[in-house]
């Protein structure tokens, strides 16, 4: 099956510079990409996904690329602020038909810290 | 806007008793799944129900069993805690499927078995 692998674990930045968390996949036919973000005391929320057939992708100050030949993805946060300090999580999914959750793996998490 | 409600929010039981985590989304949505994380496990998938009337195991089922109650329930039932299970429970939702779509999570449960 799918295996993903998360780097770093922990990732301390100042306040205003970028983060960058780093993701591989194992199954070349994965082909769906989403990034989660989880608040303390919360639940996960999707940030922002990306497809198979885009390279990049970008929503104000976050953006995804994707290089399917090395099965890796990253996420970038540019600027960052106090409230980006999260755990964030990737995952990849193959997207077989008939829906279910079977084809989507998660990465272990990366703890965010935003220093002042 | 309720979203995806789990209760309760925390819970210590002795090892052997058994409880159930209720879940419930009012987003109409076809797809529920109940994942646990540990520290620095991630999020792994128990069970899930792709659409109303059918379940089936996801990464960690063993000790655990679900019901789809209707579109709008799923409920995970531990029948005989062990500390094993020690975990923060999430439930949550999809249109049609997680690995097509985004998924809509609960704010957890948090399960303590001694």
């Amino acid at each position: 099956g799918e295996n993903v692998e998360q780097h770093p674990s922990t990732l301390s930045v100042q306040e205003g510079d970028s983060a960058v968390i780093k993701c591989t996949y194992s199954d070349s036919a994965s082909n769906y990409f989403p990034w989660y973000k989880q608040e303390l005391g919360k639940g996960p929320q999707l940030i922002i996904d990306i497809r198979s057939n885009v390279g990049e992708k970008k929503d104000q100050r976050i953006a995804v690329t994707l290089n399917k030949t090395a099965k890796h993805f990253s996420l970038h946060i540019t600027e960052t602020q106090p409230e980006d300090s999260a755990v964030y999580f990737c995952a990849a999914s193959t997207g077989e038909s008939g829906g279910g959750a079977d084809g989507l793996t998660f990465g272990k998490g990366t703890h965010l810290i935003i220093q002042p | 806007n309720a979203g995806v409600t789990q209760t309760p929010k925390f819970q210590v039981l002795k090892t052997g008793q058994s409880m159930t985590l209720q879940c419930a989304q009012d987003m109409n949505h076809n797809s529920m799944y109940w994942y646990r994380q540990d520290p620095g496990m991630g999020l792994r998938l128990i069970y899930y129900s792709a659409s109303e009337g059918t379940t089936d195991k996801g990464e960690v089922p063993n000790g655990y069993n679900v019901s789809r109650l209707n579109k709008r329930e799923f409920s995970l039932r531990l029948e005989s805690a062990a500390p094993s299970q020690t975990s923060v429970y999430f439930c949550a939702s999809s249109v049609s499927g997680a690995n097509t779509g985004e998924l809509f999570f609960g704010e957890g449960s948090r399960l303590t078995v001694l």
